[in-house]
């Protein structure tokens, strides 16, 4: 069974606007990661975290990580169109990824 | 450079019958996996391989499902006979394993697509 719990399930805003999503997990990890995957496509790496690191960030995306509350967000600053698709959390234990259920972006125009 | 190479993209079957997926992961890759992802979840894990070896094959139901990686390289997930609930996508990633990357990032496949009729 699956792991973590993303939070929202769904989010829609405008273009410009910031994107955040919540994940939470439940037992230990190594690191925890990030994945995107659009419609009908496969996911694709985003960004990783590691569980001594606090915060993180790539380009437009900022990760944070609170090993305490067992729980990671993902910021998405200045939105795009072209970021409209799913985010997963995975939580890692050494080579085990464990998803969450994702959380559904739209970005609209 | 080639990522995971999946095929088919898209299958439609009757129920009972069998279905094969294949799986070529990225080359120098030794750890391979296969997960399911049912519409609106994340994905799950069936099998991990490394090399040739299953080293974690808890959540494949064995009953029907199947999967062999003969010369450590590409992979076939078999499922017979398949049933309506089987109908999901099945996406294949690797990774260089935990010796070589120990902070493991895994790269995708674009999926298999089942339907089950």
């Amino acid at each position: 069974s699956q792991q973590g719990e993303e939070d929202p399930q769904a989010l829609s805003i405008q273009e410009g606007e910031n994107a955040t999503m919540n994940c939470s997990y439940k037992t230990s990890i190594n690191n925890l990661q990030w994945y995107r995957q659009n419609s009908g496509r496969g996911l694709v790496h985003l960004i990783l975290i590691r569980s001594n690191e606090r915060e993180k960030h790539s380009g437009r995306l900022r990760v944070t990580l609170d090993t305490s509350k067992k729980s990671s967000s993902l910021l998405i600053t200045a939105s795009r169109a072209a970021d409209t698709a799913s985010y997963f959390c995975a939580s890692t234990w050494f080579d085990q990824l464990t998803f969450g259920k994702g959380t559904k972006l739209s970005v609209i125009p | 450079e080639a990522g995971v190479v999946q095929s088919p993209r898209y299958k439609i079957i009757e129920k009972k019958q069998p279905v094969a997926f294949w799986c070529n992961p990225i080359s120098g890759h030794n750890t391979l996996y296969w997960y399911l992802q049912n519409l609106g979840q994340g994905p799950e894990l069936l099998i991990r391989y490394e090399n040739e070896e299953a080293v974690d094959d808890s959540q494949l139901p064995k009953d029907r499902f199947s999967a062999e990686r003969l010369k450590g390289v590409d992979s076939t997930l078999k499922i017979q006979p398949a049933e309506l609930g089987d109908s999901a996508v099945y996406l294949c990633a690797s990774s260089l394993g935990q010796r070589e990357a120990p902070y493991n990032e895994q790269f995708f496949g674009p999926g298999t697509r089942l339907t089950v009729l």
